[in-house]
């Protein structure tokens, strides 16, 4: 069964303290790693999606990196509007082409000005 | 931003009665699906299309049945709604089979009483 596990569950921050979030996922078959965030009352974003070993991705501030059991979320020098919810989820496959993805239960992050 | 739509964004109802959800794309994506987030859970797929007419269950799909009549929507409806199905729930679609990120609407909170 596929699994994914996030820590910490809630992380709190100086602005401009830089820090990781850790996404550890067991799942047959790795299609994709991805990367949500998710503001308070808000469908989650679309932020970095990562697909073997190695792979890093950048945007702003984060960057996500992938090894074959883990991803980190790497956050440097972090701005209040930084503070969300950040999900990580694996694509498992369905039928006819159909991709379901498979959850952690997120990370809230406060980054404090 | 994903031209994404659902709608009610809030509904509070009474045990038993139906409640139709439903979710309007503009995108022309072939994949269509519904997720409900709770707090400990995360987000989890109850039902998906992967084409007009074409659905099939999720992992927590009891209660629930969806119908697509039309490429751009999505409806879900519980027969008879239950405290347990107090929720947010969210739509996502996807353009193609390979691999393929999944950008999600806004939610519906659903306060079943």
């Amino acid at each position: 069964e596929d699994q994914v596990t996030q820590s910490p569950e809630a992380l709190r921050l100086q602005e401009g303290e830089s820090s990781s979030l850790n996404c550890s996922y067991t799942v047959s078959g790795l299609r994709g790693l991805f990367w949500y965030r998710q503001d308070p009352g808000k469908g989650p974003e679309f932020l970095f999606t990562l697909y073997s070993a190695g792979e890093e991705k950048e945007k702003e501030r984060l960057k996500a990196t992938l090894t074959k059991k883990e991803s980190f979320l790497h956050i440097t020098a972090p701005k209040p509007e930084d503070s969300a919810t950040y999900l990580c989820a694996v694509q498992a496959l369905l039928i006819q082409g159909a991709q379901k993805l498979v959850f952690g239960q997120g990370t809230r992050l406060t980054i404090n000005p | 931003d994903a031209g994404i739509t659902q709608s009610p964004r809030h509904k509070v109802t009474e045990t038993g009665t139906p409640v139709t959800l439903r979710c309007h794309q503009t995108e022309n994506h072939r994949y269509m699906y519904w997720y409900r987030q709770d707090p400990g859970h995360g987000l989890r797929l109850i039902h998906y299309s992967y084409g007009v007419k074409d659905t099939d269950k999720g992992e927590v799909s009891d209660g629930y049945s969806v119908s697509r009549s039309k490429t751009e929507d999505f409806l879900l409806t519980l027969e008879s709604a239950t405290s347990s199905q107090t929720s947010v729930y969210f739509c996502a679609i996807s353009e193609s089979r390979n691999q393929e990120t999944q950008y999600f609407g806004p939610g519906t909170r659903l306060l079943v009483l």
